[in-house]
């Protein structure tokens, strides 16, 4: 069975610092995709970065990027140059065919 | 619209009664998506629909649970004899051409949401 694992319930930086949050998943699919989604105070899920499985190349977004190790099933989302708008639930998602698995979420506290 | 909207925004009921939760997609999305979210838990996911049929329903967490999508666009949740253990945040997401075998896939857009309370 596919299982999404974020082992880092919660985390503060300050603002304008570089934070990595970590993901791990397991899977004995070999093509699949892989989310970071952010969930705001207002509850409104936002795709921040995705990443095919097939593509060794890390997937970047502005100030986004992923660390993924196909090899070690790790999917980690770094965020650099952290904002206070950044302050979120971030949720780690593995697309199986029929739906996604998501993580439990990490609660990223950005501090002024 | 320009995103998924769902309503209402917030519902609260009293146990053993029906609710219905709306989903309407991003214009010409087929594949609608919805979900669940628990407090503290992740995401749950509960039904997928492409086009007006639900390849997979086994997400749905039991018969009281139930989904329709009509004309390819709005769907409803409606989930019967509602129980405290239904309080959640019930979210759904639309995809321009849905899944696929094989891990293909698309990119899921969701909505605001619908929290749920069931007293």
């Amino acid at each position: 069975a596919q299982t999404v694992t974020q082992s880092q319930p919660e985390m503060s930086v300050q603002e304008a610092e570089t934070v990595t949050l970590s993901c791990t998943y397991d899977t004995s699919e070999n093509n699949y995709y892989l989310f970071w989604y952010k969930q705001p105070p207002s509850r409104q899920m936002i795709l921040v970065i995705r990443q095919e499985a097939y593509k060794q190349q890390n997937a970047t977004e502005n100030r986004f990027s992923v660390n993924f190790q196909k090899a070690a099933k790790s999917f980690s989302l770094k965020i650099s140059d952290s904002q206070l708008g950044d302050t979120a639930m971030y949720f780690c998602a593995f697309m199986k065919p029929w739906g996604i698995i998501f993580g439990k979420g990490t609660r990223l506290h950005i501090l002024p | 619209g320009a995103g998924v909207s769902q309503s209402p925004s917030n519902k609260v009921t009293e146990k053993g009664k029906d609710v219905e939760l709306r989903c309407d997609p991003i214009s010409g999305h087929t594949a609608l998506y919805w979900y669940r979210q628990s407090l503290g838990q992740g995401l749950e996911f509960l039904i997928y629909f492409q086009g007006n049929s639900a390849p997979d329903k086994s997400g749905l967490p039991s018969d009281r649970f139930s989904a329709e999508r009509t004309g390819g666009s709005v769907s409803t949740l409606t989930i019967q004899r509602t129980q405290q253990e239904d309080s959640a945040v019930y979210l759904c997401a639309s995809s321009l051409t849905g899944l696929a075998g094989g891990g293909s896939t698309d990119t899921q857009y969701f909505g605001p949401g619908t929290r749920l309370t069931v007293l």
